[in-house]
């Protein structure tokens, strides 16, 4: 089975602007999770979308959105950016069930100057 | 709110000696525990998980719930445990958001 697929795998941005990152899970998984990674909050978790509806939401600023549709492909959306959401953002997928092991893409690296 | 706490960033050690790395955590209930490990230009992968009770590479971690921890050892480390690792911690039914220490990196010298 190919595994997570996320892209882009680097952006550059500015201050002000949106972005939109995708993540294409393992086939037949249903859950995508989404985290920030940053040196100095290290892993931190944004939301998870279980059968194209939001299942959980970590404390991120509404500028931080999400969807999945219904071949449980997720796309994260980030809008106004600021300095500090210069991060990699890791997306993981599992089965859903719960309980159950994720799996990790590479991330996407976002810069933004 | 739950918390997990890895006191040490890193950890050097000889090949061949044992390796422990710290994870405590704080939660009131009855949390599901998991190390999770990066390997150099890898990604994040799971360990282990409490659940499973098992060895995976030569790694084990027991849950103490006296003393909220989760501590991951090897009595014999190999060069390939080179890696960061991360403990985590999820709620039960609450999908598959997890709280993640701040990790620790490990480098097993020759």
């Amino acid at each position: 089975k190919a595994g997570v697929t996320q892209t882009p795998r680097y952006l550059i941005k500015t201050r002000g602007q949106q972005v939109t990152l995708s993540c294409s899970p393992i086939s037949g998984h249903r859950s995508v999770s989404w985290y920030q990674q940053t040196p100095g909050q290290g892993l931190q978790f944004l939301f998870e979308y279980f059968s194209e509806t939001q299942r959980n939401k970590g404390n991120f600023p509404g500028r931080f959105s999400g969807r999945q549709f219904s071949n449980s492909r997720s796309e994260m959306n980030v809008s106004t950016l600021e300095l500090g959401d210069s991060a990699l953002y890791l997306c993981a997928s599992s089965a859903g069930t719960g309980g159950e092991k994720l799996f990790f893409g590479s991330g996407t690296q976002l810069s933004v100057l | 709110a739950q918390r997990v706490t890895q006191p040490e960033k890193l950890l050097s050690v000889f090949k061949g000696a044992p390796v422990e790395l710290k994870c405590n955590y704080s939660y009131s209930g009855s949390p599901e525990l998991f190390w999770y490990v990066q390997y150099s230009r890898q990604r994040l992968q799971l360990l282990l998980r409490h659940i499973s009770r098992e060895s995976i590479k030569g790694f084990t971690a027991d849950l103490n719930k006296g003393e909220t921890s989760f501590h991951l050892k090897k009595p014999f480390a190999q060069e390939e445990d080179s890696a960061m690792y991360y403990c985590a911690l999820k709620v039960r039914a609450a999908g598959n958001k997890l709280t993640f220490g701040g990790g620790t990196r490990v480098l097993v010298k020759p």
